[in-house]
């Protein structure tokens, strides 16, 4: 069974430039989240998709920060304009309904210079 | 406020030596504790989920305890490919809450 898909693997852009992310989740689940990982902490939930409809995102920074997941497959994270506060990790990770056990990706390092 | 803590932050060991790791929760009304591995530059593994008090789970040298307030994953006879970072993280049962992760414990097992 193929794990969750994440592309590009590293990033290096200047704040104020604009990112974006994918994300491939594992085939038939329902539930996808995104997480950032800053360097030493765990990773913190940004955005839970049930399909393609958002469950949760109160931790997600909205005047910079957006993500859409269309045709609740594939989903992207888009980061407008970056700040040096966002270099961190980002994880992808699906589940076949909330609350099961989670698959993640092997994340996107962002470096906001 | 809703609060994972794990310790130690950093563990060296040598090999063979065991040890615990401890997840202290303090949520109102646990639906699952689960622990992760994290390798460098990879994303967390799923290693084990526990639910209700007294429940353990067992995986090669790998074994998950939880009780009311905490979790121990001990690790026996540990070997070098043991070393990476491991995570706990709790859901509970209010409302729509997202899984809460700890800081994880960073585990060296030197040959």
């Amino acid at each position: 069974e193929a794990g969750v898909a994440q592309s590009p693997r590293y990033k290096i852009i200047e704040k104020r430039q604009s990112v974006a992310f994918w994300c491939n989740p594992i085939s038939g689940h329902a539930t996808l989240y995104w997480y950032q990982q800053i360097l030493g902490q765990g990773p913190k939930l940004l955005i839970q998709f049930q399909n393609n409809g958002v469950v949760d995102d109160s931790q997600l920074p909205k005047d910079r920060f957006s993500a859409e997941r269309l045709k609740g497959v594939d989903s992207t994270l888009k980061i407008q304009p970056a700040k040096l506060e966002d270099s961190a990790v980002y994880l992808c990770a699906s589940s076949p309904q909330p609350w099961d056990i989670q698959y993640f990706g092997a994340g996107t390092r962002l470096s906001v210079l | 406020e809703d609060q994972v803590t794990q310790s130690p932050e950093a563990l060296r060991l040598q090999e063979g030596e065991s040890s615990s790791l401890n997840c202290s929760y303090t949520v109102s009304g646990l639906r699952g504790l689960f622990w992760y591995r994290q390798d460098p530059g990879k994303g967390p593994e799923f290693l084990f989920t526990l639910y209700s008090a007294g429940e353990e789970k067992e995986k090669e040298r790998l074994k998950a305890t939880l009780t009311k307030k905490e979790s121990f994953l001990h690790i026996t006879a540990p070997k070098p490919e043991d070393s990476a970072t491991y995570l706990c993280a709790v859901y509970h049962f209010s409302g729509n809450t997202p899984l809460v992760f700890g800081k994880g414990t960073r585990l060296s097992v030197i040959a």
